[in-house]
């Protein structure tokens, strides 16, 4: 079945330093959205991307939707305590039957942010 | 906006017994989603209701499980009989039109089954 693989699945990195999280997927993607879960909250929809090799920047976030739209990456440059949480990627692609999209979520990207 | 409200925040149930967890989508919006989350499996998208009409529910686990929209503002996710196994948190989403657009999600129902 479809899936859609994050890595890496845990990142601790002091304040200030930067930090990615990527996904892929085996089939060729409709779009990506990209949502943050804070412990014991609920995700929050941080982005979509749908045009190929789209990049997109929210401060310090920078999403890039790959070429092929089989890729993405979430990038945080100089990392504060605030951004502390699980970031995840979501997929849509269409069912063989082409009647509807399917949306996938990745694995998730468990981020700690140390002062 | 209230937001998506999802009902109860926490339930403990028996094995055994039926469960039945509730949502309201945020008004105007015309899908709604049913996922679920644990540590072993992440988030599944178990349900998806396009104008109340479910369109996609190849994530529901097994026939224990069953989701219905009566309309636009309530729907129901209900675990019959429930199992260990189906303790996690149960999350409600709604957008304004389907899988292309930024979903809302609420609080959650965090479910043990004991």
């Amino acid at each position: 079945g479809q899936q859609v693989m994050q890595i890496p699945q845990y990142q601790h990195v002091q304040e200030g330093e930067d930090f990615t999280t990527y996904c892929n997927s085996s089939t060729t993607l409709s779009n990506i959205q990209w949502y943050k879960q804070r412990p014991g909250g609920h995700p929050v929809f941080l982005i979509q991307l749908v045009k190929s090799g789209e990049v997109k920047k929210q401060k310090r976030l920078t999403f890039q939707f790959g070429e092929a739209k089989k890729n993405s990456s979430l990038h945080i440059t100089a990392t504060q305590t605030t951004d502390v949480g699980t970031y995840f990627c979501a997929g849509s692609i269409r069912l063989s039957s082409g009647s509807a999209r399917q949306l996938t979520f990745g694995s998730g990207t468990q981020l700690t942010v140390l002062p | 906006d209230a937001g998506v409200i999802q009902s109860p925040r926490h339930e403990v149930t028996e094995m055994g017994q039926e469960v039945t967890l509730r949502c309201k989508p945020i008004s105007g919006h015309n899908s709604l989603f049913w996922y679920r989350q644990t540590m072993m499996r992440g988030l599944e998208l178990l349900i998806y209701f396009n104008n109340n009409v479910p369109i996609d529910d190849s994530g529901m686990p097994e026939d224990r499980f069953s989701a219905k929209m009566p309309n636009a503002s309530f729907s129901t996710l209900k675990i019959q009989p429930s199992e260990p196994r189906d303790s996690a948190v149960y999350f409600c989403a709604s957008s304004l039109a389907g899988r292309l657009t930024e979903a809302f999600f609420g609080q959650g129902t965090r479910l043990t089954v004991v």
